[in-house]
This record gives structure tokens, sequence and C-alpha cells, in this order.
């Protein structure tokens, strides 16, 4: 039973433009959110988090939105650039911290020029 | 060293042989974690450690052992590889500050086995 869910396997904006990845889970004990992004032949990174008791987060082109009642989460980029290129999963915690994250299988998003 | 580093990069294994997947962190971090990555299933863990000479399993430990003696490193064992263990690995760590930390991840180890 997968727990945390990105049903968009990709995704595809133009340049400029806004992407939105979405992310839903499914228990209601995860309380810490989190979107990692990945460049191939590289390893996850850190993007931004979200706690339970926020409904947004904000850094820089980057907005992370929490819907606790719809049990989503969504990753907002604007403006998309092409270096925003790459694989983001969604990852999330039941113990308010960064241990035993429960990741989601992961979104790739392409920015066309 | 910054950060995490694992090695090696890459390996093709022979099926049935031992390997030792090694990770190293120069951040001081509690936790530790190893994780597979596979097409269309994202990241899984595989065992977990929170602190130096205690580790833990994760959702897909079956086939992997793993060691704490320290606070700096984390080996991962095949003990007897199959081609199901055909994977991109990661390591990573963190320092278990409530609401305030992530998991930092090394660049990975690409492996094959036949």
């Amino acid at each position: 039973d997968q727990q945390v869910k990105q049903n968009s396997p990709s995704l595809s904006v133009q340049e400029g433009r806004i992407s939105i990845l979405n992310c839903d889970y499914t228990n209601s004990m995860f309380d810490y959110f989190l979107w990692y992004k990945k460049y191939p032949a590289e390893g996850p990174t850190f993007l931004i988090s979200i706690s339970s008791i926020k409904d947004k987060n904000e850094d820089g082109r980057f907005t992370v939105f929490l819907n606790k009642s719809a049990k989503h989460l969504s990753l907002h980029i604007v403006p998309s650039q092409p270096g925003d290129s790459a694989v983001y999963f969604c990852a999330a915690s039941p113990q308010g911290g960064s241990e035993k994250l429960v990741f989601g299988k992961g979104t790739k998003l392409t920015v066309n020029p | 060293i910054a950060g995490i580093t694992q090695a090696p990069t890459s390996q093709i294994l022979a099926a049935g042989r031992r390997m030792t997947l090694r990770c190293t962190q120069d951040m001081r971090h509690n936790a530790m974690y190893w994780y597979r990555q596979d097409l269309g299933l994202g990241l899984r863990l595989i065992h977990y450690s929170n602190t130096a000479g205690t580790t833990g399993k994760g959702e897909v430990p079956d086939g992997y052992s793993v060691s704490r003696a320290n606070t700096d490193d984390f080996p991962l064992t095949l003990a007897s590889a199959v081609p199901s263990q055909t994977s991109v690995y990661f390591c990573a760590s963190s320092p278990l500050d409530r609401y305030k930390e992530t998991q930092y991840f090394g660049p990975g180890t690409r492996l094959l086995v036949l």
C-alpha cells in the first residue's frame, strides 16, 4: 500500500510558466513533508519542506502548499526554468523530523526553452 | 571530504557474490540511511541507523545487512547478490533535529547483478 503517491510520472511545461507538482498521502500521522529534486546520476537534494502546522511555505521561486483535510500537497515553481528539469520526489514523515521518510515514486519535470 | 561519499560509483557483480557498498559522512550526523531507487518505484528504505551502535530495518531489508560501528561510516552488505538487487543505491544522513533538518544524500552507487 503506497502511503505517498505522485500520480503524474511526468510533466512538461514551457519556460517562464508555472509548474505544479502534486502529491497525495494516506497516513494521517504524517506531519512533516519535504520535496527533493534529483538530477540524473546525482543523489536527491533537499528543496523545500513544510510542517503540518502550516499550509504554505515559500522559498524563492518554490512554494509548497499543504491541504491537510485533503491529504494533499503541491509544489509550485514560478517561473519555471530549464534548469528545473529533474525528477521531483515528495516525502513524508510521521515523527516531525526527517527520520524514516516515506517517498513517492517521483515526477519527472521537463521545462522546455 | 565534504558531505557524504559513496564507493564504488558503479559495479558489475556476478550473482552469488558478496559485495559491500561503502558510505562515509563528515557532518557528524546521528542518523544514516540506505535506499534503493528503481525505475517506477521511487526511493525505498533498506536499513537505517539512528545512532552509532544501533540499526533498524526499513521497507525492503531482505538480502541486505548493515553495521554502524562509528558515527561516520555505514556500510551496506549484500551477502549473496541476486539480479533483483540491480539498482541504484543511495546513502543518506540526518542530524535528526525536529522540524529543522532533512536528509542529505550521497551521489549513489549503480549496481548491476548478472
